[in-house]
């Protein structure tokens, strides 16, 4: 059965203090791993894409890299603004356009 | 640019009561169309896709069902709501390599 996991569930950093939120898949025919930020009670808003195994991504203090395996989202010097969920989700050719998400995880970053 | 709406924002329903959540999209045809629940804690499960006007694809059994009864138009209803139907429901269209949300419908059913 495909699966998408995400880990840690959720995650406290202090501002300044780097780290990386994983999502591990388990589908065949990858065709696309995305990221997401979601705020409490609005819709996601699309962070990457990432297509190929060694694909990164950057966008201000974030980057997306990708394994055959796993895709991992480094947060560098992360300020409170940067507190939401991450949302992981993949596209795999067997199911066309649609994708497939992880259950995220819930960072919170403390000044 | 394209834009999602989502109508109601929030509802509150007794459970048994019928529901009705519309999503318009604006800036783009033919899109391809999607509802997603996401539960409190978990990731987003797809109930529904379509690529065309009257076109659905149901992705899970359960007590909704949905209808497009216009391009850009996508409906989700059920007629007898159960308390497991609570959710945020969230409408999506994908476009360019890219999935699109709206901001969502909260749903308690009581």
């Amino acid at each position: 059965e495909d699966q998408v996991t995400q880990s840690p569930e959720a995650l406290r950093l202090q501002e300044g203090e780097s780290s990386s939120l994983n999502c591990s898949y388990t589908v065949s025919g990858l065709r696309g791993l995305f990221w997401y930020r979601q705020d409490p009670g609005k819709g996601p808003e699309f962070l990457f894409t990432l297509y190929s195994a060694g694909e990164e991504k950057e966008k201000e203090r974030l980057k997306a890299t990708l394994t055959k395996k796993e895709s991992f989202l480094h947060i560098t010097a992360p300020k409170p603004e940067d507190s939401a969920t991450y949302l992981c989700a993949v596209q795999a050719r067997k199911y066309g356009n649609k994708l497939v998400f992880g259950a995220g995880t819930i960072l919170r970053v403390k000044s | 640019s394209q834009t999602i709406h989502q109508w109601p924002a929030t509802l509150v329903q007794p459970v048994g009561s019928p529901l009705s959540l519309e999503c318009t999209v604006e800036g783009t045809s033919n899109p391809n169309l999607y509802w997603y629940r996401q539960a409190a804690g978990r990731g987003l499960q797809l109930l529904f896709y379509s690529v065309g006007i009257g076109q659905i694809s149901s992705e899970v059994p359960q007590n909704l069902s949905a209808s497009r009864p216009q391009d850009r138009q996508f409906i989700l209803s059920s007629k007898k709501l159960l308390l497991s139907d609570s959710g945020f429901y969230l409408c999506a269209h994908y476009h360019t390599g890219e999935l699109f949300f709206g901001e969502g419908s909260r749903l308690t059913v009581l």
